[in-house]
């Protein structure tokens, strides 16, 4: 099992609606989760952070974390065309002792005009 | 603020060459991660650094090493180049622990 975990995609959603993109990981004391949009070519830039259970919104953005069931979530709200990109899940994997992000593989978005 | 700044942007190499990246992390950050990306294996974690010391490494061969400066900035170097090392190399910065991090926007190798 990945430790952390995301559909590949891609993940198709007219203009205007909700995208709801899902994380899964494996290390129960995590407490660290982040997610990071890149559009092809280009370096990861983060979207948000989030580090306790339950909703933290920014603007179109919100991201949902469940820590009893180990996943995380962005909820992309009226997405746009410029928001298709790949979005990367990353979680501090603390239970390794390892000071690093681990990401998950992506989820490639595509917002169709 | 200047954002991380990674030189060179683009690079060719052939087998058997090594070569150094150079990564300059945002002011006052002196936690320095640097990432390899390629298509088929994602971002996998090489190494961090914080205040010249490595304090941690991912599972990457000894021909990838690294190093920090007393200004945080960070140098990694990949010696007897691959053509499996053909990837982006990405440096990333935070303030002490790598949480929140901030990327540079990467290095290009190709190995011919």
């Amino acid at each position: 099992q990945k430790e952390v975990e995301q559909n590949s995609g891609p993940l198709s959603v007219p203009e205007g609606a909700i995208a709801s993109l899902n994380c899964t990981y494996s290390d129960r004391v995590s407490q660290s989760f982040f997610w990071y949009r890149q559009y092809s070519g280009k370096s990861p830039e983060l979207i948000m952070s989030i580090y306790s259970n339950g909703d933290k919104e920014d603007g179109r953005f919100t991201a949902q974390l469940n820590k009893a069931s180990q996943y995380v979530s962005l909820l992309i709200r009226d997405s746009q065309p410029s928001d298709s990109a790949t979005y990367l899940c990353a979680v501090n994997i603390r239970g390794t002792g390892r000071r690093a992000l681990t990401f998950g593989s992506g989820t490639r978005l595509q917002v169709q005009p | 603020k200047a954002g991380v700044t990674q030189t060179p942007r683009y690079l060719i190499k052939t087998r058997g060459q090594q070569v150094t990246l150079s990564c300059s992390p945002i002011s006052g950050h002196r936690s320095v991660s640097w990432y390899q990306q390629t298509p088929g294996q994602g971002l996998q974690f090489l190494f961090e650094y914080f205040s010249e010391t490595q304090r941690n490494k991912g599972n990457f061969p000894g021909r990838f090493s690294g190093r920090q400066f007393s200004n945080s900035r960070s140098e990694m170097n990949v010696s007897t180049l691959e053509l499996g090392d053909s990837a982006l190399y990405l440096c990333a910065s935070s303030l002490e622990e790598p949480n929140i991090q901030y990327f540079g926007a990467g290095t290009r190798l190709s190995v011919l």
